[in-house]
């Protein structure tokens, strides 16, 4: 069974600062890794997509980077700011008999970014 | 393109009361997902549509929980009997086709069972 931890589970930084937030899975047989921020009481909001054979996807600030091999992903937040703060989850893409892109979450790192 | 859209968006129901959610997934994803998450906690998988037919259900769905995608478009999901372990988020996704895709996620029903 597949299990994806997140560390840390909380984090404060001032603003400015980069930051890297880190994911570990189990079972290396995935089709991919997403991370997804999550604001309080909402949905989630896609931010990169790694497919198992990438290294790394930037966007903006963000770069992920993806060790498959040994289950390893960080998130990178350069020059972090207020409107970064929110829950950042990690997860991964594991297989249904019937196709589809079943997703295993791990429990989030709730990031606050400070002025 | 209006992304996922889920109703209602907050549910209030007593213990033992019958509850339905809709979601309307991207008009062109022919896949469909539920996921519950309770706080504090990342989302669960709970089942999966591809077009109108239910695929995959995880044992979370136990057989007070039912849904249905009659026409490929629009999904419900209906809680019989609910119980206050019940109470969480539930969230729908829904993705064009790849498995390598990303979903896309509605903001999601929070029911809270009283």
């Amino acid at each position: 069974k597949q299990e994806v931890t997140q560390i840390p589970a909380a984090l404060s930084v001032p603003e400015g600062e980069n930051l890297v937030l880190n994911c570990s899975f189990t079972d290396s047989a995935i089709y991919n890794l997403q991370w997804f921020r999550q604001d309080p009481g909402k949905g989630l909001t896609s931010l990169l997509l790694i497919q198992s054979s990438q290294r790394e996807q930037t966007s903006g600030r963000l770069n992920a980077s993806l060790d498959k091999s040994s289950g390893r992903s960080t998130l990178y937040i350069a020059a972090s700011q207020p409107g970064d703060s929110a829950t950042y989850l990690c997860a991964v893409s594991g297989f249904f008999t019937g196709g589809g892109n079943k997703l295993t979450f791990g429990t989030g790192t709730q990031l606050k970014v400070e002025l | 393109d209006t992304g996922v859209s889920q109703n209602p968006r907050h549910k209030i129901t007593k213990r033992g009361q019958n509850v339905t959610f809709r979601c309307d997934p991207i008009s062109e994803h022919n896949r469909l997902y539920w996921y519950r998450q309770t706080l504090g906690q990342g989302p669960e998988f709970l089942t999966y549509f591809q077009n109108e037919a239910q695929l995959e259900k995880s044992r979370l769905l136990s057989d007070r929980f039912s849904a249905e995608r009659p026409k490929g478009s629009f999904s419900t999901l209906e809680i019989q009997r609910t119980e206050q372990g019940d109470s969480a988020m539930y969230l729908c996704a829904s993705s064009q086709g790849a498995s390598n895709e990303k979903l896309f996620f509605g903001s999601g029903t929070q029911l809270s069972v009283l």
